[in-house]
């Protein structure tokens, strides 16, 4: 079935910078763009990052443009999200999810999440 | 930006009885809306796509309605198993964007 499963979140100050990764299984990863979305603690859902399928196109919500960068590797079937200048308000656990066929359908399957923590 | 209302914030409800979540968008999205479940320590899983297409395996007490900016999410004859937050999501225009959530908690 189809899996998706995050990792890297971690601790980190403020203004630092962090990887996380999205490793993909039981689909054709390179046929899909992919998103990222977070939740920080005890909120909703914010939409972050899409990428197309073949890594061409990339789209960011405001609050991260300019410091977050989407990136894909088809070959390792792993999507990424290189967060740089790292605030405080960043702070959220951090979820990739595929959609069900093209970039404006809804998401399914979502990962597990991975928490990261933006403190000094 | 596309913002999404839901009402209410947090609904108490014993089981068996019927839950009515609302979304109202603030420009007309068709019928790009979503829902999603969301129970404690875990991540979002789909129940309806396109405002009322129930999603593959999803129980038949979840239904949808709705287009334009107005949508509403049932769920009839509620269980213990439904307590969760509730999320709507547009995937008409960028950014995309979801819904505060609803809490739904069982007496």
């Amino acid at each position: 079935q189809e899996e998706l499963v995050e990792s890297g979140g971690g601790v980190v100050q403020p203004g630092r910078s962090l990887r996380l990764s999205c490793a993909a299984s039981g689909f054709t990863f390179n046929d899909y763009g992919m998103h990222w979305v977070r939740q920080g603690p005890g909120k909703g859902l914010e939409w972050v990052a899409l990428i197309s399928y073949d890594g061409s196109n990339k789209y960011y919500s405001d609050s991260v443009k300019g410091r977050f960068t989407i990136s894909r590797d088809n070959s390792k079937n792993t999507l990424y999200l290189q967060m740089n200048s790292l605030r405080a308000e960043d702070t959220a656990v951090y979820y990739c999810a595929k959609p069900l066929s093209d970039g404006r359908s809804p998401f399914d399957p979502w990962g597990q999440g991975t928490l990261v923590t933006v403190s000094s | 930006e596309i913002v999404l209302t839901q009402s209410p914030d947090f609904q108490s409800v014993t089981p068996k009885e019927k839950v009515t979540i609302t979304c109202r968008a603030s420009q007309s999205i068709g019928s790009s809306l979503h829902w999603y479940q969301q129970k404690p320590g875990q991540s979002p899983s789909l129940l309806i796509k396109y405002a009322s297409q129930p999603f593959s395996g999803v129980p038949s007490r979840f239904s949808g309605s709705g287009s334009g900016t107005d949508f509403t999410l049932t769920i009839n004859s509620l269980e213990v198993e439904d307590g969760a937050t509730y999320y709507c999501h547009q995937s008409s225009s960028f950014p995309w964007t979801f819904g505060q959530g609803t809490k739904v908690e069982i007496k």
